[in-house]
């Protein structure tokens, strides 16, 4: 396994606003994803995060809502843009080394955001 | 459709072994059986996982049946830490590396 390490862990946001988690892993990796998970419900994922170019998301979600970076193989970040009330939810960054079937992600323990 | 179906809840009394079943009737020959659990505020935590043959490792048992249509993950002694709500997973989103999460089940422990 590794240290996945998130920032921020909480936050309270301004509906309108934009806020930035990073994603901070002490290995390099090759996979790196966010996932969503809203108040009493299970995980939803939002995208893979690809090194060196855009991030291949799934569906119901976009780039101009959920803009991710993933400049090198340690570090990711996810940005949750325009807010409404609607995003609140705890934000997941997860990792796994290889891409072979079978393989096992990890993740970090969240970024827990409230907008009001 | 959900590739897993799962008890929404169950319960178990501390000490004792929990037996928690899902159901996978679609999956495919080269798909791997995940799961996961996620304890209260904390993000989710492997468990343990398997293709073919049942696995056991320091955490948990998994028992998958011939037919591979369902697993049952054997939690050998309940403890009050492992009240949490468990993932079964064999969707992978038509690639090899992406884990698809159901709605799992929720495990209470009474003392």
């Amino acid at each position: 396994s590794a240290v996945i390490s998130q920032k921020p862990s909480r936050d309270i946001c301004q509906r309108g606003t934009s806020l930035t988690i990073q994603c901070q892993v002490d290995s390099q990796v090759t996979m790196m994803f966010w996932y969503r998970q809203q108040p009493g419900q299970s995980l939803t994922l939002i995208a893979t995060a690809n090194q060196g170019s855009e991030a291949t998301y799934e569906s119901g979600f976009v780039i101009d809502k959920f803009p991710i970076s993933r400049p090198n193989l340690t570090f990711s970040t996810l940005t949750v843009s325009n807010m409404s009330p609607e995003d609140s939810s705890i934000y997941l960054c997860s990792v796994g080394w290889t891409a072979e079937p079978g393989n096992t992600i990890y993740f970090g323990e969240g970024s827990w955001l409230t907008v009001v | 459709d959900a590739k897993t179906t799962q008890p929404n809840s169950m319960e178990s009394n501390e000490e004792e072994p929990v037996h928690l079943p899902c159901n996978h009737s679609t999956i495919s020959g080269t798909d791997y059986i995940h799961w996961y659990r996620q304890l209260p505020s904390q993000g989710p935590e492997y468990v343990i996982h398997g293709l073919t043959s049942n696995v056991n490792n320091r955490m948990a048992s998994l028992a998958i049946a011939e037919d591979r249509k369902s697993s049952t993950l054997i939690l050998h002694r309940a403890t009050l830490r492992d009240a949490a709500v468990y993932y079964c997973i064999t969707d992978y989103g038509g690639a090899t590396n992406k884990l698809i999460f159901g709605t799992g089940t929720l495990l209470a422990v009474q003392p």
